[in-house]
């Protein structure tokens, strides 16, 4: 049973489109991260969330952390290629867990 | 400051050998952790070490074991490689046990094992 449900798994826009991307669960974590992964290298992470209906914002990309700290999203603006990759989301609970990932492609 | 590094970053086995993975945290990191990634199980907890100390262990067999060292560095052993065994093996490192509230993990760009 996968603690952490990603959706979609497979995401191909064109550069320029607005996207979201999301992490579900039945459970609720202490923190959740969003890590972004390229071919190749080891997943980095870009943000943490830690308060129940926290919202951050890193130049185009806004997270969100649910109100009951069980999902969060990630929403995309203006996509460009440099976004494509793996994101994955991590829940702490006892330890990180994390999600199966969306791979996200974008087309120039 | 260097990032976590992982060596060697490509390796092929064949089935029934085993393997020594190597990992150097970032400088200060005391929480070394390891996951095995696949295209179809994703990104799965192997284990964590902290202080020298193995934390938590992920639902892997026995085959699969690992330790750390004073100085932080870890090592990951696999005995008796079966072909599902084929992986990136990725390293992370954090200042706090299952990388803290606000720190994260900082992660190497793995080793990529093939067992032939």
């Amino acid at each position: 049973t996968q603690l952490l449900e990603q959706s979609p798994q497979f995401l191909s826009i064109q550069e320029g489109e607005n996207l979201t991307v999301y992490c579900n669960s039945s459970s609720v974590f202490s923190s959740l991260q969003w890590y972004r992964q390229e071919p190749g290298e080891g997943p980095v992470l870009l943000v943490t969330v830690v308060t129940g209906g926290e919202v951050k914002k890193l130049k185009r990309l806004t997270f969100q952390f649910g109100d009951a700290r069980k999902d969060s999203s990630l929403h995309i603006t203006a996509a460009q290629p440099g976004d494509t990759g793996l994101y994955l989301c991590a829940g702490l609970l006892g330890k990180s867990t994390f999600g199966d990932g969306t791979t996200l492609t974008v087309k120039p | 400051k260097a990032g976590v590094t992982q060596t060697p970053r490509y390796l092929i086995k064949t089935r029934g050998q085993q393997v020594t993975l190597s990992c150097s945290p970032i400088s200060g990191h005391r929480s070394v952790s390891w996951y095995q990634q696949t295209p179809g199980q994703g990104l799965q907890f192997l284990f964590e070490y902290f202080s020298e100390t193995q934390r938590n262990k992920g639902n892997f067999p026995g085959r699969f074991s690992g330790r750390q060292f004073s100085n932080s560095r870890s090592e990951m052993n696999v005995s008796t490689l079966e072909l599902g065994d084929s992986a990136l093996y990725l390293c992370a490192s954090s200042h706090k046990p299952e990388g803290g509230l606000d720190y994260g993990y900082t992660f190497g760009s793995g080793t990529r094992l093939t067992v032939v």
